[in-house]
């Protein structure tokens, strides 16, 4: 079935590091798909979309492209700032299927230390 | 950005009673949805409507819940009558449309706790 990995639970960085959070997908359907942040007590908020292929999309200093081939749309950041910790989703959209529901990864915690 | 409300933000009731979660949706959005999340697991999908209609549910959207957006008001969710495995927080989003205008814009959900 359709589905969203996101393998790290938590991780912890320094302000100014880069970082990478992972996200891969399964679907059969021709994908779309999102990055959201939540911060404490807030609504998650869309960071990043994509459905095209091998195209760097870019928002806020976060970046991420959407491989088809390796079926991944990993997030990534050249200096985290204390700002960016969050909870953060990866999230599935299929084109072709009625409704339009998302599919969503567990959430990766990037906690940023001073 | 567009925002989405939910009210209440907690809610605490004894089990087999009934409950109305309440979602302020952005004002022009066509399509409207409630997820779960169980705590520390994923968000899961349960619904979503258009149109005055459910277009698709879940599994975990069992005949104990219906949804209605009355004359363009409030898009609720209702469990009658709840059970203890109904304690989550719930999401509602909202989105403009589909095809390139998919993404969905959330509330910050209502934690429902069932003693």
């Amino acid at each position: 079935g359709d589905s969203v990995t996101q393998t790290e639970g938590l991780v912890t960085l320094t302000k100014g590091l880069p970082v990478m959070l992972n996200c891969t997908y399964q679907t059969t359907y021709s994908p779309f798909l999102f990055w959201y942040v939540q911060h404490l007590n807030e609504a998650p908020k869309l960071l990043l979309k994509s459905s095209t292929d091998n195209k760097r999309t870019e928002h806020q200093g976060f970046y991420a492209t959407l491989h088809k081939s390796s079926s991944s749309f990993h997030l990534q950041k050249s200096s985290v700032q204390l700002s960016d910790s969050a909870l953060y989703f990866c999230a599935l959209s299929l084109y072709g299927s009625s409704g339009n529901k998302l599919i969503f990864g567990i959430g990766t915690l990037l906690s940023v230390k001073p | 950005g567009p925002k989405v409300l939910q009210i209440p933000s907690h809610q605490i009731i004894d089990m087999g009673q009934m409950v109305t979660l309440n979602c302020d949706p952005v004002s022009n959005h066509l399509y409207f949805y409630w997820y779960k999340q169980i705590l520390g697991q994923q968000m899961e999908f349960l619904v979503n409507f258009y149109n005055g209609k459910v277009m698709e549910k879940s599994k975990l959207f069992k005949d104990q819940f219906s949804v209605e957006r009355p004359d363009g008001s409030y898009f609720t969710l209702k469990i009658q009558p709840t059970a203890l495995e109904d304690s989550a927080v719930y999401f509602c989003a909202s989105s403009p449309g589909l095809g390139g205008r998919r993404e969905q814009y959330f509330g910050p959900g209502t934690r429902l706790t069932v003693l």
